[in-house]
């Protein structure tokens, strides 16, 4: 256990319905990142937050996926109107930027399938 | 997209030293390099991670070239948990991470 945890575990939805996933990070952390992770491939980066701005979004980070981190503590990551091809797992990541160490710290995953 | 190459699959013999290399030949001088792994169905756990000096801690040693140009990964005494993808990334500290397809270790009994 990292500290980081993910709400929920799992999530199946049918397509064109709406889903949220909540990320908690390590407490004092002030960075916190979505990943996308699908089968057989590594985690692609898709978004992070200092406190709570947030400073980069990839380009694939399309208009029906947003993010927000309302006080700079957890993050909840929105996808509208679902695809098949949003299936996978997402994961939330978490590090303190300034501090000694600036590993990230990933949290267990939420598992989304789109029927 | 991710700077660094890794061989796709290794095997390794419990009770041995698993050397896992990664090769980052265009790594800028203040990126770090980092090891994580991802055990099958599991978010990625940190592993270790350098600038320029060898570091070693409870679970790896990690190996830098002088040139920082590639580096290893050692697991001392590898365990049949020991299993699982290895990802290297090179990075700034703080910002994200570009992940490849890493390496799936298989630690055979």
């Amino acid at each position: 256990d990292t500290g980081v945890s993910q709400d929920p575990r799992h999530k199946i939805t049918k397509r064109g319905q709406n889903v949220t996933f909540r990320c908690d990070p390590i407490s004092e952390h002030n960075r916190l990142y979505w990943y996308r992770q699908t089968l057989g491939q590594g985690p692609e980066f898709l978004t992070y937050f200092q406190n709570e701005a947030q400073l980069e979004k990839s380009r694939l980070l399309s208009d029906r996926f947003s993010a927000e981190r309302p006080k700079g503590s957890f993050s909840t990551l929105e996808i509208q109107r679902t695809e098949q091809g949003d299936s996978a797992m997402y994961l939330c990541a978490s590090s303190l930027v300034g501090g000694r160490d600036n590993e990230q710290f990933f949290g267990p995953g939420t598992r989304l399938t789109v029927l | 997209d991710a700077k660094t190459t890794q061989p796709t699959s290794m095997d390794c013999a419990e009770g041995r030293a698993a050397n896992l290399p990664c090769n980052h030949s265009t790594i800028s001088g203040n990126e770090y390099v980092y090891w994580y792994r991802q055990i099958h169905s599991q978010g990625p756990q940190y592993i270790i991670h350098g600038l320029k000096n060898n570091e070693t801690n409870e679970m790896a040693s990690l190996i830098i070239t002088e040139d920082r140009k590639s580096s290893t990964l050692i697991l001392p005494h590898a365990t049949l948990r020991d299993t699982a993808v290895y990802y290297c990334i090179v990075g700034n500290t703080g910002n994200q991470f570009y992940f490849g397809t890493g390496t799936s270790l298989t630690v055979i009994p």
